[in-house]
């Protein structure tokens, strides 16, 4: 079975710097896909950047980016720029593409708490 | 386009009670799901379903019931509320095309109370 490990319960940084969020995973599948999503306090989740197995370079979206380094399993967030509205929950995700049982469910890590500084 | 809607936004039970979360999506998404999120453990997944009248359990399915007659919708129940199914429920709606893994798209939530 799939897992997802966010060892970071909590993160500090200042605004405007920038801040990498940690993710490990573990699959024996080879095909699978990388999420990044946000939750505001005010609950909603935000989805924010995708990673597929497959992919060669690093996927990027805007002041997100997503440090793959499938040899290590890890698939990093580093937000840039960091600005106060970035203060949240963040969850790391992985979704297994090939048939099988577990196949299109999402198994999400525990979260990490960014805050940002002033 | 309204998305995924859920209701209600809140819910206080009594234990042994039974209700229905109600999760609705107008995007015409083959792949929908519930989660439950509970503080320090992410969110969990209780059933899902890959199209109409296909539905499957997730990883804590015990005491929830599910069932999809349409592609729209896909309501949880809740058969007889237990203390420990204070939570909040997520619905969650995807694509569903082999290979390709879309994204999710989250509901607003259903923050429930069992007491």
């Amino acid at each position: 079975a799939q897992k997802i490990t966010q060892t970071q319960p909590g993160m500090f940084v200042q605004e405007k710097e920038a801040v990498t969020l940690d993710c490990t995973y573990d699959t024996s599948d080879p095909s699978y896909g990388l999420f990044w999503y946000k939750q505001p306090s005010s609950g909603e989740m935000i989805f924010l950047i995708y990673q597929g197995s497959y992919d060669q370079q690093n996927a990027t979206e805007g002041r997100y980016s997503l440090n793959f380094q499938k040899a290590r399993k890890s698939a990093n967030l580093v937000i840039s720029a960091s600005q106060l509205g970035d203060s949240a929950m963040y969850f790391c995700a992985m979704k297994l593409n090939a048939g099988g049982t577990s196949y299109g469910k999402l198994t999400f890590g525990q979260g990490t708490i960014l805050t940002v500084h002033p | 386009n309204a998305g995924v809607t859920q209701t209600p936004k809140f819910q206080v039970l009594k234990t042994g009670q039974s209700m229905t979360l109600q999760c609705a999506q107008d995007m015409n998404h083959e792949y929908m799901s519930w989660y439950r999120q509970d503080p320090g453990m992410g969110l969990r997944l209780i059933h899902y379903s890959v199209g109409a009248g296909i539905t499957d359990q997730g990883e804590v399915p015990n005491g929830y019931n599910v069932s999809r007659s349409t592609t729209e919708d896909f309501p949880l129940r809740l058969l007889s509320a237990a203390p420990s199914q204070t939570s909040v429920y997520f619905c969650a709606s995807s694509y569903f095309l082999l290979t390709v893994p879309y994204e999710q798209y989250f509901g607003p939530g259903t923050r429930l109370t069992v007491t």
